[in-house]
């Protein structure tokens, strides 16, 4: 049973370029949720994606937008890159209705140069 | 908005047993949950609590007092690969779909000495 996969693992853009980050939830899950942890923080909820529609959304700009696929999989697309937005992005799924099951994903590590 | 308050850094020895404490300021509450996380890598989920009380699970133990807004991560017979970030996270009461939206504290670093 394959958990939650995040593809890359790394990368490294520069200011102002654009990135596409993927996931693709542990089976069975339907509800997948984007957080951006900084060094020494903890993960910061940035939305959430349920039935192809972004359900919640955190404190961040409309830079970070996203997309679910009917297959459940999701995308996080970051517009206009800051050196700020370096950081490691974890993605989480959990079944659709409401639970205490939420698993996370390796992450991506984005470094903005 | 939530408010999540939690140590920032605490060290204990191999063997000993260590308190975590997490303290949580929420304009709702649907649930608080520990993770572990180790350098590097993703978190893991360690313990659920939506009810006062406490929960065990072998080595670790979760505590919950919804009144004093307050819990606890009790970790036992502490083992060197218990090094890591212990984050505290307290889920919203909305129910907008998936409803798992997680606030999370800044983590507490746990050293585990000789």
């Amino acid at each position: 049973d394959a958990g939650v996969t995040q593809s890359p693992t790394h990368l490294i853009k520069t200011r102002g370029q654009q990135v596409t980050l993927r996931c693709s939830p542990k089976s069975g899950h339907d509800t997948v949720s984007w957080y951006q942890q900084a060094l020494g923080q903890g993960p910061q909820f940035i939305f959430q994606y349920y039935e192809e529609e972004e359900r919640q959304r955190g404190n961040f700009p409309d830079r970070f937008s996203g997309h679910q696929f009917p297959n459940y999989s999701s995308e996080l697309n970051v517009n206009a890159l800051l050196l700020g937005d370096s950081a490691l992005y974890l993605c989480a799924s959990s079944p659709g209705v409401p639970s205490y099951e939420q698993y996370f994903g390796p992450g991506t590590r984005l470094t903005v140069t | 908005g939530q408010n999540i308050d939690q140590p920032t850094e605490m060290t204990a020895t191999e063997g000993a047993i260590v308190q975590i404490n997490c303290t949580y300021q929420t304009s709702g509450f649907n649930g608080l949950f520990w993770y572990q996380q180790h350098a590097g890598e993703a978190p893991t989920f360690l313990s659920y609590n939506v009810l006062d009380g406490l929960e065990e699970k072998g080595r670790f133990s979760s505590f919950l007092s919804r009144s004093k807004g307050y819990s606890y991560l009790l970790l036992k017979e502490l083992q060197m690969k218990d090094s890591a970030s212990y984050l505290c996270a307290v889920r919203d009461d909305e129910f907008t779909g998936g409803g798992n939206k997680l606030t999370f504290g800044t983590g507490t670093q746990l050293k585990v000495e000789l």
